[in-house]
Formats: structure tokens, C-alpha cells, sequence
């Protein structure tokens, strides 16, 4: 399986800063990346897709970066909304395989 | 309104079997696969497999095998898992998630809360 790690685990930031999430694989994914943000209680949502692409209705603020083994996800000008927990999932080989998650918190 | 809805928290002993539903609405069912995803408590997301939507068939991951099965009723647009021998460590979040292609999982389900304990 393809092992998905995320850095860091977890990041504090203020509103209006910006903030860098790295996600590496174990082996080369291609552009076979994806990034969930994940509030509690809620199911993940589709930000990023191939590892670039921003799913339709997202915020241009967020953009994603990388290709091979190492990705990265930027979210700009960060709003009250984006503390959340984001993660990374491979979707090159089965099975998919999701990152360990970061949790972004308010500063 | 495209959506996944999924069937309520459940509440099962050990040994016990549980099924748990996903209907969609507003798109056609049998265009995207649908996957199946766990998620323990404190964890991270865990892809369990999907099935085709137009084929039935399924694919499970590794640890999802025997005792997991997804299924469909495409005249109700509904996805189905069901998980028998219940264990302790079943206890989750069970959520669907429609595939818009090649592994992208855009629209999910609420989740489904199971909970094993005696």
C-alpha cells in the first residue's frame, strides 16, 4: 500500500496568514492527489483534486501543488471558516489511502 | 439537490449484523461508482472499497473482506453496507462517497454512527 504522510500534524495560525500543509508518498502518485477539509462532526469536502485542480465552489484561497511524491496544500489570507483538520488521499493504486491528517488551529 | 443521505446511528452487541444505507438524489445513480470510507474514532479516513453502480460489482480493500458487503437497489438509488460478526473495533463512522472519476470522492454522505459494545 502507499503510505501518505502529512506535515505537520498540527499547525496554529492567525487569521489573514497563510498556511503550507506538505503531504509525501511512499512511492511516485503522479498527480494522483487529493485534499479534504474536515470540520467535526461533518463528512470530509473535496478541496483539491489531481493535485491542483480546486473543486467547484471552493474558495480560490486554497490551491494545491507537486507532483510525484511530494505535494503541498496552500490555503491564502486563512478565514475563521478554515480551522478544520485537511487530509491528503493517493487515488494512483488500490487501495486509496488517506494521510494522517493536519489540524489547523486558531492562534 | 444532489446529495448522499444516509440512514441513522445504530447501536449493535458483538456477533451482530448491521446494514446501513445511502441514497442519492439528484444525478444518476448508476453514472459514478460509489466508495465506502471508515473513519475511527480520533482517525483518520479509511477507504474501505466501492462498488460500480451500473455493474454491481464490488472491489473491497484489504481488512474489508468476508465479513463486509457493499450492495445496491438501483430502483431506489441506494447503496448498502453491510457488516456482519460485529466487533468491538467496528465501532465508526461510516460514510459513502460518490467517485466523480478515477478516485475523486466529491459528494459524501453525513456518516453513519455504529457503535458495538455489549
Amino acid at each position: 500500500d502507499i503510505q501518505m504522510t502529512q506535515s505537520p500534524s498540527s499547525v496554529s495560525a492567525s487569521v489573514g496568514d497563510t498556511v503550507t500543509i506538505t503531504c509525501r508518498a511512499s512511492q511516485g502518485i503522479s498527480s494522483w492527489l487529493a485534499w479534504f477539509q474536515q470540520k467535526p462532526g461533518q463528512a470530509p469536502k473535496l478541496l483539491i483534486y489531481a493535485a491542483s485542480n480546486l473543486q467547484s465552489g471552493v474558495p480560490s484561497r486554497f490551491s494545491g501543488s507537486g507532483s510525484g511524491t511530494d505535494f503541498t496544500l496552500t490555503i491564502s489570507s486563512l478565514q475563521p471558516e478554515d480551522f478544520a483538520t485537511y487530509y491528503c488521499q493517493q487515488a494512483h493504486n488500490f487501495p486509496y489511502t488517506f494521510g494522517q491528517g493536519t489540524k489547523l488551529e486558531i492562534k | 439537490q444532489v446529495q448522499l443521505v444516509q440512514s441513522g446511528s445504530e447501536l449493535r452487541k458483538p456477533g451482530a449484523s448491521v446494514k446501513v444505507s445511502c441514497k442519492a438524489s439528484g444525478y444518476t445513480f448508476t453514472t459514478n461508482a460509489m466508495n465506502w470510507v471508515r473513519q475511527a474514532p480520533g482517525q483518520g479516513p479509511e477507504w474501505m472499497g466501492w462498488i460500480n453502480t451500473d455493474t454491481g460489482k464490488p472491489m473491497y480493500a484489504q481488512g474489508f473482506t468476508g465479513r463486509f458487503v457493499f450492495s445496491l437497489d438501483t430502483s431506489v438509488s441506494t447503496a448498502y453496507l453491510q457488516i456482519t460478526s460485529l466487533r468491538a473495533e467496528d465501532t465508526a463512522i461510516y460514510y459513502c462517497a460518490r467517485d466523480l472519476s478515477s478516485g475523486w470522492f466529491d459528494l459524501w454522505g453525513q456518516g453513519t454512527q455504529v457503535t458495538v459494545s455489549s
